[in-house]
């Protein structure tokens, strides 16, 4: 356990269909990340935020909708996805900082059919 | 972000200690040397980080090249649980010392442990 939850683990969900991540850390860091993990690519970093104010997105299709309403949560919103965005999306957090280190959720498997 | 360069699949045998290499040879003076590693149907984990000096803990020690252009994480004693997928990453610091820590993840290097 890393003290960082992701629901739900599996995920299967048509183009037209809307649906939300969602991920939680109980070790009170204050920036949170969501990435995206496809099959034989690296992690692709998607979102930073940093005490809830987002600080980064990665040229992220607007399909893809992030929301942190407090240091603790973090969502990804999904709407009319595609085939390709089937993937894995990983969560993670960390305490801002020079030496750091993020801490990963198990991540949410999607399959867009 | 500099760039690191990972051999793409190492193997090794349970008990024995595994070198596995990176070579960076763009990075700049206030990138630190992170390593992650991802275990089957996990989320990469922390393992260890280094910024000129060699570092150990828990889990494995750093070996960092004096010129810092390349480093070598080593496993002293490999398991079953350590075959992964394991990241060399660079993170640089904002200016003014701080940073929310974004992470560059490349293809990594896939450690086969064998019986």
């Amino acid at each position: 356990e890393t003290g960082v939850t992701q629901t739900p683990r599996h995920l299967v969900m048509g183009m037209t269909n809307k649906k939300s991540l969602k991920c939680e850390q109980h070790l009170g860091h204050n920036a949170m990340y969501w990435y995206k993990q496809s099959a034989k690519k690296p992690l692709e970093l998607m979102f930073v935020y940093n005490f809830k104010e987002q600080t980064e997105n990665n040229s992220v299709p607007s399909r893809f909708s992030p929301e942190c309403p407090n240091s603790s949560h973090l969502f990804l919103h999904l709407h009319t996805l595609q085939p390709e965005d089937s993937a894995l999306y990983l969560c993670a957090s960390s305490q801002p900082g020079t030496i750091f280190e993020q801490y990963f959720g198990p991540g949410t498997r999607l399959t867009v059919t | 972000d500099a760039k690191t360069t990972q051999p793409n699949s190492m193997e090794s045998n349970e008990e024995e200690p595994v070198h596995l290499p990176c070579n960076h040879s763009t990075i700049s003076g206030t990138d630190y040397i992170h390593w992650y590693r991802q275990l089957p149907s996990q989320g990469p984990e922390y393992v260890i980080h280094g910024l000129t000096s060699n570092v150990n803990n828990r889990m494995a020690s750093l070996a960092i090249a004096e010129d810092r252009k390349s480093s070598t994480l080593i496993l002293h004693r490999a398991t079953l649980r350590d075959a992964a997928v394991y990241y060399c990453i660079l993170r640089g610091v904002i200016a003014g010392g701080t940073s929310y820590g974004k992470l560059t993840f490349g293809q990594g290097t896939i450690l086969t442990v064998h019986p």
